[in-house]
């Protein structure tokens, strides 16, 4: 069965540090993978997303993530983690058809 | 322009109440999903439409009954609730291609919905 796991329910970064928030999925297929943030009573904004191609990709505000296929994961990293990184992650495959199946979300905490 | 708008932010009703949550989206996309959100969870999916009908039901209750108007509008009218529907409803967008919906949805900023 499809699914996807994000080990860490919480993280505590402190501002300016290295962020890694983990993802694992489990889809026979070629996986359409996708990272969200929701911040507090908000809506998900979309972080990135892979299809193919090039396994590191970039997204906005800073993140990137890889897509290890021998791992079958797609972490999320940042170099240099803001106070206003603080937030809720949710990593996603697709199925197609327009079904996401989505992690737990990992929520992320950012010291000062 | 990724923007999908969700009208009220905030509802509150009673479970005798019959109310409609909106959306709209001005991104071209003909497909559009309705979410729901409980604290601290990811969104289930709810509703898909595709170029204005009904493709994907979730076994969704009918108490909640959506509606797609035109390519940019999505509603969800809501009645007879119960209090464990309060949660965040989440409405999004996507294109649809020759081989089927894509997978990278834009979603809204949520309506809060409370049921007392």
């Amino acid at each position: 069965a499809q699914s996807v796991t994000q080990p860490d329910i919480h993280i505590t970064v402190s501002e300016g540090a290295s962020l890694e928030l983990r993802c694992n999925y489990s889809y026979g297929a070629t996986p359409y993978l996708f990272w969200y943030v929701q911040s507090p009573g908000q809506g998900l904004q979309l972080l990135l997303k892979y299809f193919s191609g090039d396994t590191l990709v970039q997204g906005i505000k800073g993140f990137e993530a890889e897509f290890k296929r021998s791992q079958s994961s797609f972490n999320l990293r940042k170099p240099s983690v803001h106070w206003s990184d603080a937030a809720e992650y949710f990593c996603a495959v697709g199925l197609g058809g327009g079904k996401l199946i989505f992690g737990q979300g990992t929520e992320l905490s950012v010291k000062p | 322009d990724t923007e999908v708008t969700q009208t009220p932010k905030h509802l509150v009703m009673g479970m005798t109440n019959k109310k409609s949550l909106k959306c709209e989206q001005h991104m071209g996309h003909r497909a559009m999903y309705w979410y729901k959100q409980k604290a601290k969870k990811p969104p289930e999916l709810m509703f898909v439409y595709s170029y204005e009908k009904l493709s994907i039901n979730e076994s969704v209750p009918s108490r909640f009954s959506p509606e797609c108007p035109n390519s940019s509008l999505l509603n969800l009218h809501l009645h007879a609730l119960q209090p464990e529907d309060s949660a965040l409803y989440l409405c999004a967008s996507s294109q649809v291609f020759a081989g089927g919906l894509s997978d990278t949805q834009y979603f809204g900023p949520g309506t809060r919905l409370t049921v007392l």
